[in-house]
């Protein structure tokens, strides 16, 4: 069974300074791998995914498929980087329109 | 272009009876799937349909169904509801080929 896991509910840092949202998951073959963000009274949006390999709005995200890991990273926080985090997983090649399997989220809160 | 839309945005139900979703997804999305947001089990796939076909299911009992039309609008149908089907159901279309997930604002279903 394939299974996504963040350990952290709720994450406070700085403006300024690092961030790292953790995520680690649990599947047998090679997974896609997504970051969804939902910023305050939006909707749930994709924020990258592994296979693009993109920057976007300064973070970045590494499979580690040893580790069997995808944090995701951004060196200075800003404030309108607060919201909730969902790290999501899927077993498909091509992946997302069949089934993510998501974690529970880490809120993340940029303090001025 | 419009987002995915569902209806009804929020709606209270008794135990026993049944509800009945919808969602129009993004035009030229013919992919729909479905998920439950719940504070204790967070984000859990329903199903997937592409082409008026289910192909996909999460967990879920038989009591969940779904189905979509031929303009690929979606319904999903909650039978004899349960205290603990209270939650938040997300809908998000896609073009199969980029497997990105574009979310709907959800229906939230309390059941009394």
């Amino acid at each position: 069974a394939q299974r996504v896991t963040q350990p952290e509910k709720l994450l406070s840092v700085f403006k300024g300074a690092p961030v790292e949202l953790k995520c680690n998951y649990s599947y047998s073959g090679s997974p896609e791998l997504f970051w969804y963000v939902q910023y305050s009274r939006q909707r749930l949006q994709l924020l990258l995914r592994h296979i693009s390999r993109e920057s976007i709005k300064g973070f970045t995200a590494d499979l580690n498929k040893g580790e069997t890991s995808f944090h995701l990273k951004k060196p200075f926080a800003q404030e309108e980087d607060s919201a909730m985090y969902y790290c999501a997983l899927s077993g498909v090649a091509g992946g997302g329109a069949d089934g993510l399997t998501f974690g529970k989220g880490t809120h993340l809160i940029i303090q001025p | 272009k419009a987002g995915v839309t569902q209806t009804p945005r929020y709606l209270i139900k008794t135990r026993g009876q049944q509800v009945t979703l919808s969602c129009s997804p993004i035009s030229g999305h013919r992919s729909v799937s479905w998920y439950q947001q719940t504070p204790g089990q967070g984000l859990q796939f329903l199903f997937e349909y592409f082409s008026e076909t289910q192909r996909n299911k999460g967990n879920f009992p038989g009591r969940f169904s779904g189905r979509q039309f031929s303009n690929s609008r979606s319904e999903m149908n909650v039978s004899t509801l349960e205290l603990g089907d209270s939650a938040l159901y997300l809908c998000a279309s896609s073009l199969l080929t980029t497997g990105e997930l574009f979310f709907g604002e959800g229906s939230r279903l309390t059941v009394l």
